[in-house]
Formats: C-alpha cells, sequence, structure tokens
C-alpha cells in the first residue's frame, strides 16, 4: 500500500488566496483525520471523519477553514482567504475502525506571504 | 483539558547510550498512550501504543511504558543509533478518537 498520500507536498501563496490542500488515505480506512503543526503549538486536531462524515470540527481555527470528504478515498482541506498566520504543515491521517493506531501522510508545508 | 508535556525538548546523545524519554500528562483518564516518531520533512510513524489497562510495551530496541497515576509514560531506547535520530512525540488518547500531542524531543544520536 502506498500509504496517505498528500498534495501538494508544498505550496507558497499570497495573502488572501484560496489554497486548497488534498488527501487520499489508505484504502479500507474509514477513520480521517486533517492535522496541523506549528512550532508554537504543537500538533493540533483540526477536524475528524468517519465514514466520510464530518464527526468534530471544533479544532477547526474559523469560519475561513473548511473540509470534505465526498467519498472513502479523497478529502479536501481549503482555506480562503489565506492569510500568514495559516502557515503550518498540514498532516492527513486514516486509520480502521477497529485500530487506535493512526497513519499519516507527509503533509503539506503551507506558506503564506 | 489533557495537556502533554514532553521533556527535554532536545537531547544529544553518543552512539551506544540507552536513553529515557519522558512524557507527562494532566488527565489520568487516558485511554491509550501513543509514541510517534517523526524525521525532517516527514510525517509521523507510530511507534508504541500502551492501552490504559498496560504498563508497557516493547518493539525491537523500544521500550515504553505507562503509569497513569502519576501521570507519566517513558521511551527507553536501547543501545541507541544514528539511525535513531529523529523527534519523538507522544500522545494521549481520549476514550473518543481524539489524539493529544506533545511537542515532542529532538534527539541525535552523534556516531
Amino acid at each position: 500500500d502506498a500509504g496517505v498520500i498528500q498534495s501538494p507536498r508544498h505550496e507558497v501563496t499570497e495573502m488572501g488566496q484560496e489554497v486548497t490542500l488534498r488527501c487520499k488515505p489508505i484504502s479500507g480506512h474509514n477513520s480521517l483525520f486533517w492535522y496541523r503543526q506549528t512550532m508554537m503549538r504543537g500538533l493540533e486536531l483540526l477536524i475528524y471523519f468517519n465514514n466520510n462524515v464530518p464527526i468534530d470540527d471544533s479544532g477547526m481555527p474559523e469560519d475561513r477553514f473548511s473540509a470534505k470528504m465526498p467519498n472513502a478515498s479523497f478529502s479536501t482541506l481549503k482555506i480562503q482567504p489565506s492569510e500568514p498566520r495559516d502557515s503550518a504543515v498540514y498532516f492527513c491521517a486514516s486509520k480502521t475502525g477497529g485500530s487506535e493506531t493512526q497513519y499519516f501522510g507527509p503533509g503539506t508545508r503551507l506558506l503564506v506571504l | 483539558k489533557q495537556e502533554v508535556t514532553q521533556i527535554p525538548a532536545a537531547l544529544s546523545v553518543p552512539e551506544g547510550e540507552n536513553l529515557v524519554l519522558n512524557c507527562s500528562f494532566t488527565d489520568s483518564a487516558i485511554y491509550n498512550l501513543q509514541w510517534f516518531r517523526q524525521d525532517p520533512g516527514k510525517g509521523l510513524t507510530s511507534l508504541l501504543l500502551i492501552q490504559s489497562s498496560q504498563r508497557e510495551q516493547t518493539s525491537g530496541r523500544l521500550n515504553a511504558s505507562l503509569d497513569k497515576s502519576s501521570g507519566r509514560s517513558t521511551l527507553y531506547i536501547a543501545a541507541s543509533q544514528p539511525g535513531d535520530s529523529a523527534t519523538y512525540l507522544c500522545a494521549g488518547g481520549g476514550s473518543n478518537y481524539k489524539l493529544t500531542f506533545g511537542k515532542g524531543t529532538l534527539l541525535t544520536v552523534n556516531p
């Protein structure tokens, strides 16, 4: 298996632009997580999907952030409009329902100028 | 609210040394405790998972312990190697799906 796939790996954009991050979970995994990692705050959960349904989005910082999971093999995290404070590494992770082990993707490093 | 702290933030040791990384958590109603490894520019890799009913888990040269009463976990690495150099993160798992992460310990093993 290729593991969790994220794209793009790096994104540089200007303040105010829309940013879309993509994730393909491991086949057969029914839970998907989006995390954000910064030096100041460490790794924080943004949103959790189970069977394509958002279960908990309490970690989403504000309305500029939105996430979707249209099917079991694809999810997006969108930031509109982006701000410099959104600069971070965004990770996607997935797991099966019968396991507590999460498998992380390589992350998307976002820089908002 | 669960808070997870890792000390030290960075550790440098010579190759071959045995070492211990520390993790503390504030909420003893922990469901599990997980240790991850993160290499520069990469995602996290799960190393060990200790259920709340367990005291320790072992995988190769790694041994993780859990003491819920004191709110502590340790990761013991035996006979360290340069390839062990990475950031090690611990995370407390709640009875739900949520993991609360520490900020990690950056380990450097010098040849």
